[in-house]
């Protein structure tokens, strides 16, 4: 069965560091989703990406936060200087469309990002 | 501000009883509905997607959708022990662009041998 995969499954990093979290999504979705969620609250959504560009952020995704598709299969998110609240586990999704019956998003494994 | 409201539990059930888990959310103009399980420390799993009012069933869960109550419920019938995990209702707008997932903060279920 067609799967979302993520890598690495855990990162830990310094203060002030960059990350970039990986995600292979569902070969034939368009539409790709990067949510994020701190240990005991819900998930929280940070970005949607359709047709190679930005469709939605929140407001959690500001400038240290940028995504991209640098090939025809990855999705990336970088958080470009890591502070010790970017700790979450970070989930990669993606659908087959964006709204209606075929707007099931499914769900990475995870990277267990941890700044200290 | 878009909310999705969810009983936190614990809610406990012995093996093979209903198990009955609801959501309210506060966008009248949500589209889609979804139920998504997760276990501790693990991603979210899809199980139950409903988009119309009424009841929509698949094999042992049954999703209920009532749009002008703005509520959606699962039912877990013959619940096993290895349906003890938390159970997230998620809703999706339909607005201008597909609109993101917004997430309750889930119901943990226990089912008990």
């Amino acid at each position: 069965e067609p799967e979302v995969t993520q890598t690495p499954s855990h990162q830990v990093t310094q203060m002030g560091q960059e990350v970039i979290l990986r995600c292979v999504p569902i070969s034939n979705h368009l539409y790709f989703y990067w949510y994020r969620q701190i240990l005991g609250q819900k998930v929280e959504f940070l970005v949607s990406f359709y047709n190679n560009e930005i469709s939605e952020k929140s407001e959690i995704f500001d400038d240290q936060f940028s995504v991209e598709r640098p090939d025809g299969s990855n999705f990336t998110l970088k958080i470009r200087s890591t502070k010790l609240e970017d700790s979450a586990m970070y989930f990669c999704a993606s659908s087959e469309r964006g709204r209606g019956v075929w707007a099931e998003a499914f769900f990475g494994q995870g990277t267990r990002l941890t700044v200290v | 501000q878009k909310e999705v409201e969810q009983n936190s539990g614990p809610l406990s059930v012995p093996e093979g009883a209903i198990a009955s888990l609801n959501c309210t959310y506060s966008d009248r103009g949500s589209q889609s509905f979804f139920w998504y399980r997760q276990y501790s420390g693990k991603s979210p799993e899809l199980i139950m997607s409903i988009y119309s009012n009424g009841d929509k069933e698949d094999g042992r869960f049954t999703a209920q959708l009532n749009k002008a109550s703005q509520y959606v419920s699962l039912l877990i019938r013959d619940s096993q022990p290895s349906d003890s995990a938390t159970y997230l209702c998620a809703v999706k707008g339909d607005g201008g662009s597909q609109g993101n997932l917004i997430f309750g903060k889930g119901t943990k279920l226990s089912v008990k041998p």
